[in-house]
C-alpha cells in the first residue's frame, strides 16, 4: 500500500466547475506539498502545508492532521488549469526528524474542457 | 529569475552505455534532491545532498547508480551500464534551507532518459 493515495487518478471537467483533488497519506508528517505537473514540464509547487488552510488566486488548499488528510479545491476551472496534480508529504523519522526527500503519490490526471 | 535547471532534456542511450546528467540549482540553495519518475508514476526520491555532503542515498536502486555535488552547487546523477528499467524522466529540486526543516522545494524540468 502507498504511504500517500490520491484520488480521483483521473478526472475530466467543464470549465467553470469546481474541482476537488484528495490525498490520504499513512505516515506522520512535518509537511504537505501540493504540486502542479504539465505534460512534458517540470513541477511547480503550489503550496506546502502543515496545518489549516491556504489560499492563493482560485486555488485553495487544506489539511486535516487527524485525519491524515488533504484537499486541493480549483474554483472557476479553466482549460489551462489542466495537467497532472500530486501530493507529496515529508514523513517524520522515528529519529524524530524529517525525511530528505519527499514522498509522492500517484498524481491527479485533470482535464478541463472548454 | 533564474531556476533549477537540468542538462541534457533528453537523452537516449544504448543499453549499456554510462551516462551522466546534470542539475544546476538556484544559487545560494543548501539543499539538492535527485528523484527518478517512471512514466504514469509519482516521482521517487534517489538521493540528498546538503551543500556537498551526500547525506541520505537511500534511494539510489543499485550501485550503477552514483550522484555527487562536489562544491556544493551544481551535482551530476550518473548511471553506469544503463538498463532498460532505467528509462524515466529524473527530476532535480533544490531548497533553500536543510532537510531539517521543511522548506519549499524548486524543481528543475527534468531530463527524460530513454534506453534501447
Amino acid at each position: 500500500k502507498n504511504e500517500v493515495e490520491q484520488s480521483p487518478q483521473n478526472l475530466t471537467a467543464q470549465e467553470g466547475e469546481f474541482i476537488t483533488i484528495n490525498c490520504s497519506y499513512s505516515v506522520g508528517i512535518s509537511a504537505l506539498h501540493w504540486l502542479q505537473q504539465h505534460p512534458g514540464g517540470g513541477i511547480v509547487s503550489l503550496f506546502m502545508l502543515s496545518s489549516g488552510k491556504k489560499k492563493h488566486g482560485r486555488l485553495i488548499a487544506t489539511i486535516n492532521i487527524q485525519e491524515k488528510h488533504s484537499s486541493l479545491h480549483i474554483t472557476a476551472s479553466h482549460p489551462r488549469d489542466s495537467a497532472v496534480y500530486i501530493c507529496a508529504v515529508r514523513i517524520v523519522m522515528y529519529s524524530g526528524g524529517g525525511a530528505d526527500g519527499l514522498t509522492f503519490g500517484k498524481g491527479t490526471h485533470l482535464i478541463i474542457q472548454p | 529569475g533564474a531556476g533549477v535547471s537540468q542538462s541534457p532534456r533528453y537523452k537516449v542511450a544504448k543499453r549499456g552505455q554510462d551516462v551522466a546528467l546534470r542539475c544546476d540549482p538556484i544559487s545560494g540553495h543548501v539543499s539538492l534532491f535527485w528523484y527518478q519518475q517512471a512514466l504514469g508514476q509519482g516521482p521517487e526520491f534517489l538521493t540528498y545532498f546538503q551543500n556537498e555532503a551526500q547525506l541520505d542515498k537511500s534511494g539510489l536502486p543499485s550501485d550503477r547508480f552514483f550522484a555527487e555535488r562536489p562544491e556544493g552547487s551544481v551535482s551530476t546523477l550518473k548511471i553506469q551500464r544503463t538498463q532498460q528499467e532505467d528509462s524515466a524522466v529524473y527530476l532535480c529540486a533544490s531548497s533553500l534551507g536543510a532537510s531539517g526543516e521543511s522548506y519549499e522545494q524548486y524543481f528543475g524540468p527534468g531530463t527524460r532518459l530513454t534506453v534501447t
